[in-house]
């Protein structure tokens, strides 16, 4: 079980660049979340897929931010015309359930210039 | 609203000595409860959680909390600390009723001296 995986590690943008984050959750974990970590917000919840089927995006900045969840085995997170307020580090869950543990990856360290 | 505090950004502690990291919760009902811990550039790792019953849980390396519900809290602690516990930890919570959202607190950065 190689854990939940996300690429890049870290990806850097000019401002006004699109950039597409990845993210494998465990095999047979059905709940799959996103957030984003900066040092002033802290953990800011998303969006999430339960099934692959998207459940609430109330977290995502609504013009920009997309998210997908095409097959149980990956999902994607795309920010179109990057801002430097963008830029943090952006973490994927997955889960059993919507109340089990939550399983993260590394991360991915989005910087736009 | 629902909200996870904890109320200690920064704690240092020696190697060796003991440690309490609060957490204060504020939800209606009662919450499954978790601490996280995310060393530098990882994602967080599960120490333990609480759903219900005991209200001391033991988790991984010597870690434990305490559940209180009169006091709204879920301290975590350590009888003796080593240099590779200094990261950062995370109080969580989640409502017991289908709600899928996790309240996360802001963490609190451990650094373990020697």
């Amino acid at each position: 079980n190689a854990g939940v995986i996300q690429t890049p590690r870290h990806k850097v943008t000019g401002k006004g660049q699109e950039a597409t984050l990845w993210c494998e959750p465990i095999s047979g974990h059905s709940a799959v979340f996103w957030y984003r970590q900066t040092i002033v917000q802290g953990l800011e919840f998303l969006t999430y897929f339960r099934n692959q089927a998207p459940i609430d995006d109330s977290g995502m900045p609504k013009e920009r931010f997309s998210a997908q969840m095409p097959n149980q085995s990956h999902s994607t997170l795309k920010i179109q015309s990057t801002q430097p307020q963008d830029s943090a580090v952006y973490l994927c869950a997955s889960s059993l359930g919507s109340q089990n543990t939550l399983y993260f990856g590394a991360g991915t360290r989005l910087s736009v210039l | 609203a629902q909200s996870v505090t904890q109320p200690d950004a920064r704690v240092t502690v020696s190697e060796g000595a003991s440690l309490q990291l609060r957490c204060k919760y504020s939800y209606s009902g009662t919450p499954y409860l978790f601490w996280y811990v995310q060393y530098q550039r990882q994602g967080l790792q599960l120490l333990l959680k609480y759903y219900s019953g005991d209200p001391v849980v033991q988790g991984v390396n010597g870690f434990e909390a305490e559940f209180s519900k009169s006091d709204s809290s879920f301290h975590l602690r350590k009888a003796s600390v080593h240099w590779s516990d200094s990261a950062v930890y995370f109080c969580a919570a989640s409502i017991n009723t289908g709600n899928y959202k996790y309240v996360f607190g802001a963490g609190t950065r451990l650094k373990v001296i020697a």
